[in-house]
């Protein structure tokens, strides 16, 4: 069974550019959830996606957009980037089963940093 | 608002020793899920335990084991006979429903040699 995974590993950008960060769920996922952790930080939700659609966003400006696929792989867009963006981006995937809580498997992370 | 709370950004013990990380949420809900995870340097986030909110019984994971009083709203991680391997970053999470996962600020817990 092979795990999430995330590219790339590391990614300098400027001010002002665009960014794609990619993520592929565990095998049999159908749900990937983005999160942005600060240095220092604990992670902070961005939004999730089910069967390609977005199932609930936190408290992130519209610049942060995403995309599922087919094959439930996805990724996170960042326009416009800002200096406070720089952050590790995690993404966890999880099959939604019966009850309240479905375990979500984290990926190692993108870190992103903006100059 | 959904929050969770860790109180000791940084805790550091000797190996073998017994060490407990605190951990507060705040929730209306009355169902929900509670979970430890541990974040080494290599930034995997890697769940150690978890609690059901419903059930009484304190969850139990080899050394580690919790502490959960709900009236109390508080959730803290008890590591017995701790290991250098348990050397990492310790975010308390909160659930509720299948979306996000809250997390607490962290702590950082050094095991010395």
């Amino acid at each position: 069974e092979t795990g999430v995974t995330q590219s790339p590993t590391h990614l300098i950008k400027t001010r002002g550019q665009q960014v794609t960060l990619r993520c592929s769920s565990q095998s049999g996922h159908n749900t990937v959830s983005w999160y942005q952790q600060a240095l220092g930080q604990g992670p902070q939700f961005i939004f999730q996606y089910y069967r390609e659609e977005e199932n609930g966003r936190g408290n992130f400006p519209p610049r942060f957009s995403g995309l599922q696929f087919p094959n439930y792989s996805s990724e996170l867009n960042v326009n416009a980037l800002e200096l406070d963006d720089s952050a590790l981006y995690l993404c966890a995937s999880s099959w939604p089963g019966q009850g309240a809580y479905n375990e979500q498997f984290f990926g190692p992370g993108t870190r992103l940093t903006v100059l | 608002a959904q929050t969770v709370t860790q109180s000791q950004p940084e805790m550091s013990v000797q190996e073998a020793e017994t060490v407990t990380l605190s951990c507060t949420y705040d929730t209306s809900e009355s169902n929900y899920y509670l979970f430890w995870y541990k974040q080494p340097p290599s930034r995997q986030m890697i769940l150690v335990i978890r609690q059901e909110a419903y059930k009484q019984q304190n969850a139990t994971e080899n050394r580690f084991s919790v502490n959960f009083q709900k009236a109390a709203k508080s959730f803290s991680l008890k590591i017995s006979d701790s290991q250098l391997g348990d050397t990492a970053m310790y975010f308390c999470a909160f659930i509720q429903g299948a979306q996000k996962l809250v997390f607490g600020q962290g702590t950082r817990l050094t095991i010395n040699p």
